[in-house]
């Protein structure tokens, strides 16, 4: 069974840079059928797409963030990444990965299974 | 690019079936049958309920399904438990390959 699990500082400092890593269990990040998404709730709010990459290196941004974020992926630890750069408090949030279906090329849909969050507060 | 939209909450009996709606643009929902729903209880991760519009993911009750016409998808839910108190989002891909959300349905079952 496939299982994804975030980790990284739950706290960040305003102006410095967020890291976060997907840890996928039971598959492999190497497979062609899937995308793999980062999502994120601030407290209280609704769920926002951050970003996807594909193994093949392709990789996909909400617009509204995409100056300050990068995603990534390492295969040989079957891991993906998040780095969002110059953190306000607005970037505090609950940070989700997950595994997203490919459509087809440059197509993608729906995100399947999730990992549990993890919890980022951007503080001084 | 702006949040699909749903009406922020909703409510129903047990037994009853409530409908929440999600609208776009014919820029994803509308172009697409690439809209998905997700279920989300207080403190836990997004759980996918229905898939491509209609499918529904193995394990999902039959109660949930969804729909689509022009620029707005639907999820029905019958037979409303209590164990479907939970909030609802819809997501959609967009002409910008890119992912949308909704703002959520806050969903109580009386």
């Amino acid at each position: 069974q496939l299982q994804l699990q975030e980790s990284g500082p739950g706290l960040v400092m305003p102006s410095e840079t967020l890291s976060l890593t997907c840890t996928v269990s039971g598959g492999s990040v190497s497979r062609n059928s899937y995308y793999w998404g980062w999502i994120r709730q601030p407290p209280g709010k609704g769920l926002d797409w951050i970003g996807s990459v594909y193994y093949g290196g392709a990789t996909f941004y909400n617009p509204s963030l995409k100056s300050r974020v990068t995603i990534s992926m390492d295969t040989s630890k079957n891991q993906f990444s998040l780095r969002l750069t110059s953190v306000i408090a607005a970037d505090t949030a609950v940070y989700y990965c997950a595994r997203q279906n490919r459509a087809a090329a440059g197509k993608f849909n729906w995100f399947d299974p999730w990992g549990q969050g993890t919890l980022v507060t951007v503080s001084s | 690019q702006s949040a699909l939209t749903q009406p922020a909450s909703m409510s129903g009996s047990p037994g009853q079936s409530i409908t929440i709606s999600c609208t776009g643009s014919s820029s994803d929902v509308g172009d697409y049958n690439y809209v998905s729903w997700y279920q989300q209880h207080p403190g836990k991760a997004p759980k996918l309920m229905i898939y491509d519009v209609s499918d529904r993911p193995s394990g999902v009750s039959d109660r949930f399904s969804g729909s689509k016409s022009g620029n707005t998808a639907s999820l029905t839910i019958s037979g409303l438990q209590a164990e479907d108190d939970a909030d609802y989002y819809c997501s959609s891909f967009t002409a910008s390959s890119t992912v949308l959300f909704g703002g959520g349905t806050k969903l109580t079952v009386l």
